[in-house]
């Protein structure tokens, strides 16, 4: 069974600042791994998806995640916060058969500081 | 209109009532889902589609109805709900409910559904 776990339901950083969100995973066959990105009242949008290729990921607004098989985690960076990152973000975990069989984390709250 | 449009993008019910919730995706795509969001819980999938077919219900309770009539469309009709139903219901939408690695899930922006 798949599973993710995001530490951290709310992080907190100063505008230009390092963001760091934290994903681990469980999956006992090699898993696409996703970050989606959710603005007050509206959907989720993918920001950046690992799919075995690259194992450095670059996504929408200067995000990047890199996978790490070794310690089964797929952590979301960005070197410099900007206000408009403030939202919630949600790590996710797919099996590469099924597009309907994602599991997602809990969600972690970034609050940016002026 | 472009992606995946959702309507009524609020609605408050009574627990009598009977209402439906609409979602549209403009993305030629063949698989459609619904997702339950509630506060401080993980998203939870209801509903599964894949070229108009019911392929996946999580255990759904029976007053939420899923009907797709084709492959752009999809509602859920509510009825008799609980409080506790109150949530932002997310529809979903990808290429089809298989596999690959390009098949991701575009989301709407939900309606946010209170219930009385």
């Amino acid at each position: 069974a798949q599973s993710v776990t995001q530490l951290g339901s709310h992080v907190s950083v100063s505008e230009g600042a390092l963001v760091l969100l934290r994903c681990n995973y469980s999956s006992s066959v090699p898993p696409y791994l996703f970050w989606y990105v959710q603005y007050p009242n509206q959907g989720l949008q993918l920001l950046l998806k690992y799919t075995s290729a690259a194992t450095l990921v670059k996504g929408i607004n200067g995000f990047e995640a890199e996978f790490k098989k070794s310690e089964t985690s797929f952590h979301l960076t960005k070197p410099s916060a900007h206000m408009s990152d403030a939202a919630e973000y949600f790590c996710a975990v797919r099996e590469y058969s099924s597009a309907s069989k994602i599991i997602f984390g809990s969600g972690t709250r970034l609050s940016i500081r002026p | 209109e472009t992606g995946v449009t959702q309507t009524p993008r609020h609605l408050v019910m009574g627990m009598t009532n009977k209402k439906s919730l609409k979602c549209e995706q403009h993305l030629g795509h063949n698989a459609m889902y619904w997702y339950k969001q509630s506060a401080k819980k993980p998203l939870e999938l209801m509903f599964v589609y894949n070229f108009k077919e019911q392929t996946e219900n999580n255990s759904v309770p029976s007053r939420f109805s899923p009907e797709c009539p084709n492959s752009s469309h999809l509602f859920l009709h509510l009825h008799t709900l609980q409080p506790e139903d109150s949530a932002l219901y997310l529809c979903a939408s990808s290429q089809e409910s298989g596999g690959g690695p390009y098949n991701e899930q575009f989301f709407g922006p939900g309606t946010r559904l209170t219930v009385l």
